[in-house]
């Protein structure tokens, strides 16, 4: 596609339910990166692809979050048993290949609310 | 990666130019300023990048200072659809050992009015 396509657009989740988030990014694009912004804040990183290749997951709050690009091209990101400070836009971006001269494209994000 | 320092917000008035300031005093000299902007309820949008010369493209022109420590984004003919939040961020360049994460302030919100 044209561009980093998110979905669902918008989420609504009973506390301790689990979801799923996705993201499918620009076709071809080596390097994919998770990051969740809260109301009112910047985004903030939670981790970071390389092919199928998930190296770094630092930003990950908890073990109830889990990312996953198997084939390298569509990501999955996984909370389990949501908590309300789940609530929050995650945001999906790509990038062609490590190079600086790139920006990264982003998707419009997966906005999740936590009942 | 270094830190940067913006304003909260500024307004503009349309047609006029919009000069957003950033601070980043710690920079290191291999590090490299990047501008996005994310208009309400979309995700970030890179709008250009630079390492110590000026740099133009078709959105804006960002002003670099000599010494690097800090650094003027400039739309030089806003529209109401300028509005947004707009960060600033420093960060060394993709490859070798870094992936290219990009760490998000607080932007500045930039208020476009007729």
């Amino acid at each position: 596609g044209a561009g980093v396509s998110q979905s669902p657009r918008y989420k609504v989740a009973k506390r301790g339910q689990d979801v799923a988030l996705r993201c499918d990014p620009i076709s071809g694009h080596v390097s994919l990166f998770w990051y969740q912004q809260a109301l009112g804040q910047g985004p903030e990183f939670l981790t970071y692809f390389q092919n199928e290749a998930q190296l770094d997951k630092s930003g990950l709050p908890s073990d109830r979050f889990f990312a996953e690009r198997p084939e390298g091209s569509v990501s999955t990101l996984k909370i389990q048993r949501t908590q309300q400070e789940d609530s929050a836009v995650y945001l999906c971006a790509s990038s062609p290949e490590l190079r600086f001269n790139y920006g990264y494209t982003f998707g419009s994000g997966t906005r999740l609310t936590v009942v | 990666d270094a830190k940067t320092t913006q304003p909260p917000s500024m307004d503009c008035a349309e047609g006029r130019a919009a000069n957003l300031p950033c601070n980043h005093s710690t920079i290191s000299g291999n590090e490299y300023v990047y501008w996005y902007r994310q208009i309400h309820s979309q995700g970030p949008q890179y709008i250009i990048h630079g390492l110590k010369n000026n740099e133009t493209n078709e959105m804006a022109s960002l002003i670099i200072t000599e010494d690097r420590k800090s650094s003027t984004l400039i739309l030089p003919h806003a529209t109401l659809r300028d509005t947004a939040v707009y960060y600033c961020i420093v960060r060394v360049p993709a490859g070798g050992t870094s992936y290219g994460k990009l760490t998000f302030g607080q932007g500045t919100i930039l208020t476009v009015h007729p």
